[in-house]
């Protein structure tokens, strides 16, 4: 079974600037993935970024990039040069290797400050 | 364009009554999903199926039917015994497994009164 918990329920940033948010998973699984969706006003959920636990290096798309700590269990997500766009709920989710079932925590709100 | 299609956006019902969300994709995944959001709660799998003619409860399935006859349809009716059936439903699909995303479709908000 999987468990995803986003300790931030709301966090704020200043345009330009650089947000970290948290993310620590629990899986008994030793093959699995992981994921960050944003969810804008419109609800519409987009694929931020994915990683592949069995990769080292930190997955980066663009101003995102993720922070993967296997030890720790930890998967957070740091977005650069903050946008007014980047303003989002944003979830984090798991999956177990084999599995369809993807697994999110309860979400982060991002405002982003003019 | 390929896209996952829900609808209606918005949708009501008296308390009692039946009532089928709709979803359709044109990515032929083979996989499909539903998920419940409320506030505060994340999302939450209601059913999944990886192929037609089969499928599988999520976390929280009881109230909820579904059927899958067709790859591209993965319907989702909300029967009265779902205690408490206002929320944001999404429908997702992928192709498959492991690090294969879902898409998603653009959600149904359904209220019962």
């Amino acid at each position: 079974a999987q468990t995803v918990t986003q300790s931030q329920p709301e966090m704020s940033v200043q345009e330009a600037e650089t947000v970290t948010l948290s993310c620590t998973y629990d899986t008994s699984e030793s093959d699995y993935y992981l994921f960050w969706y944003k969810q804008p006003p419109s609800r519409q959920m987009i694929l931020v970024i994915r990683q592949e636990a069995y990769k080292q290096q930190n997955a980066t798309e663009n101003r995102f990039s993720v922070n993967f700590q296997k030890a720790a269990k930890s998967f957070s997500l740091k977005i650069s040069d903050s946008q007014l766009g980047d303003a989002a709920m944003y979830f984090c989710a798991s999956r177990g290797g084999s599995n369809y079932k993807l697994t999110f925590g309860k979400g982060t709100l991002l405002t982003v400050n003019p | 364009d390929g896209g996952i299609t829900q609808s209606p956006k918005y949708l009501f019902r008296k308390e009692g009554q039946n009532v089928t969300l709709s979803c359709e994709q044109n990515l032929n995944h083979d996989a499909m999903y539903w998920y419940r959001q409320d506030p505060g709660q994340g999302l939450r799998l209601i059913y999944y199926s990886q192929i037609v003619n089969d499928f599988q409860k999520g976390d929280i399935a009881e109230g909820y039917s579904v059927s899958r006859e067709k790859k591209e349809s993965f319907p989702l009716t909300v029967t009265s015994a779902q205690k408490n059936p206002t929320a944001f439903y999404l429908c997702a699909s992928s192709i498959g497994w492991g690090n294969s995303p879902l898409h998603f479709g653009n959600g149904t908000r359904l209220t019962v009164t």
